[in-house]
């Protein structure tokens, strides 16, 4: 019930498309939706984050899908570059315990 | 710059050793986290501290231990090192009263073991 999925565990994007990331979560308590990205040799950094309140959030070409019924959330990238290759990290957290359940991880590659 | 100093950057030693790792939280920030991330993996989450006090415990080995100072600083300390220790351990702060998996990475410690 603590388990946050992520897939796919890597994927591959020409410039320019929309990769997908997504995360799905059993425990309805997370009350905290963050994603991070993390480049190599480097400390994991928040990009983005969403509430189960709204369904979506936009923050320059990032954007958050949020599913509550479904329990699943995912990373959009519109117009992507090579700039964005990186490890992407989803996570869940609730508040009354201040744990942050991380997924697994997505490693994209932006190809020129 | 995420506000989050950790030291050593690199760290080479043998196995059987010990070894200690320190971080600085951002300014104001209470709650200090440990992690350890093997070549290409995930995030292991080992240990969390809120000011001063132990909050939360991950997969941390018995071998190792951490704590955090009245200045709010922390230390995690690695011990009888095998060559799985081998990794890059990431020290986060939060803020205090602040958003619960808000986290600020340091740029991590990296650790091989010989």
């Amino acid at each position: 019930q603590q388990q946050v999925k992520q897939s796919p565990q890597s994927l591959i994007v020409q410039k320019g498309g929309i990769p997908i990331i997504n995360c799905a979560y059993e425990n309805t308590a997370f009350d905290y939706f963050p994603w991070y990205q993390q480049f190599p040799g480097k400390g994991p950094a928040l990009l983005i984050a969403i509430r189960p309140d709204v369904s979506e959030k936009k923050e320059g070409r990032f954007t958050i899908s949020f599913n509550k019924s479904a329990k699943q959330f995912s990373l959009h990238i519109m117009d992507s570059q090579p700039g964005d290759s990186a490890t992407y990290f989803c996570a869940a957290s609730m508040k009354s315990n201040y744990q942050l359940i991380w997924g697994a991880g997505t490693k994209l590659i932006i190809k020129p | 710059d995420s506000g989050v100093t950790q030291t050593p950057k690199h760290l080479i030693t043998a196995t059987g050793q010990r070894v200690t790792l320190r971080c600085s939280p951002r300014s104001g920030d209470l709650s200090v986290y440990w992690y350890q991330q093997s070549l290409d993996q995930g995030l292991q989450f080992l240990i969390q501290y809120y000011n001063g006090e132990e909050r939360a415990k991950g997969n941390i080995l018995e071998r190792f231990s951490a704590q955090q100072f009245p200045d709010l600083h922390s230390e995690l300390n690695l011990s009888s090192l095998e060559l799985g220790d081998s990794a890059l351990y990431f020290c986060a702060s939060g803020a205090a009263g602040g958003i619960t998996g808000e986290l600020f990475f340091g740029e991590g410690s990296r650790l091989t073991v010989l």
